[in-house]
């Protein structure tokens, strides 16, 4: 099983600041099978990225992935006062299809 | 448009069973795996496994092998999960979702496992 462990646990921001989270497998994800969500109380998850770099539809280009291999990064480049959420990162390029444990952005 | 509508809210005793259906509308059922995802209070995203709308294989995760089934209803494009012999941890926010990556999700079922 591929163990993900996303840094930091939590980040403070403020609006307009750049967010970097990361997300690090314990062994290779093949194909760069690697999805970023953001996740809000009381609603679905939300994908941003798959592909490791991948925009899903209607996602701000603010949001960026990038990495390969064992090492991944999601970036939002200005925070907006909507993007304080949790953000999972997930690989489905080998069964099971595993979660990191989440980074939570919190308004500074 | 794309759907997944989820059954409502369930309240169960320990020990027993629970079925979470996903009826999915505005797609090929066939041509899409069904996930299945929890969420415990105040815990990450839990992924659960799989179930093929094409031909009903399954892949569960190692933790709920011999306590969950994933089947489908392709007459009807529903999914369905069942988990048994639930315990307190059990309970969850569980969602389905469409595909390998996940656009489309349900809304959420809360399970809630007490005495």
């Amino acid at each position: 099983e591929i163990v993900l462990t996303q840094s930091p646990g939590t980040l403070s921001l403020s609006p307009g600041e750049r967010a970097t989270l990361s997300c690090r497998a314990s062994q290779s994800v093949s194909s760069s099978y690697l999805a970023w969500y953001q996740h809000k109380p009381g609603q679905a998850p939300r994908l941003l990225i798959y592909g490791a770099s991948t925009r899903a539809t209607a996602i701000p280009d603010r949001f960026s992935g990038s990495g390969s291999g064992t090492d991944f990064t999601l970036t939002i480049s200005r925070l907006e006062p909507e993007d304080f959420a949790v953000y999972y990162c997930q690989q489905y390029g080998s069964s099971p299809y595993t979660f990191g444990q989440g980074t939570k952005l919190e308004i500074k | 448009q794309i759907q997944l509508v989820q059954s409502g809210a369930e309240v169960k005793r320990p020990g027993a069973s629970v079925k979470v259906s996903c009826k999915t509308s505005g797609y090929t059922f066939a041509s899409y795996d069904i996930t299945w995802v929890r969420q415990a209070p105040g815990q990450g995203l839990e992924w659960m496994g799989w179930i093929s709308g094409y031909n009903g294989d399954t892949n569960y995760a190692q933790k709920l092998q011999g306590r969950v089934t994933m089947t489908t209803d392709t007459s009807t494009s529903t999914a369905y999960m069942e988990l048994r012999s639930l315990r307190s941890d059990d309970t969850a926010v569980y969602y389905c979702a469409r595909g390998s990556y996940y656009v489309f999700w349900g809304q959420g079922t809360l399970v809630t496992v007490s005495s």
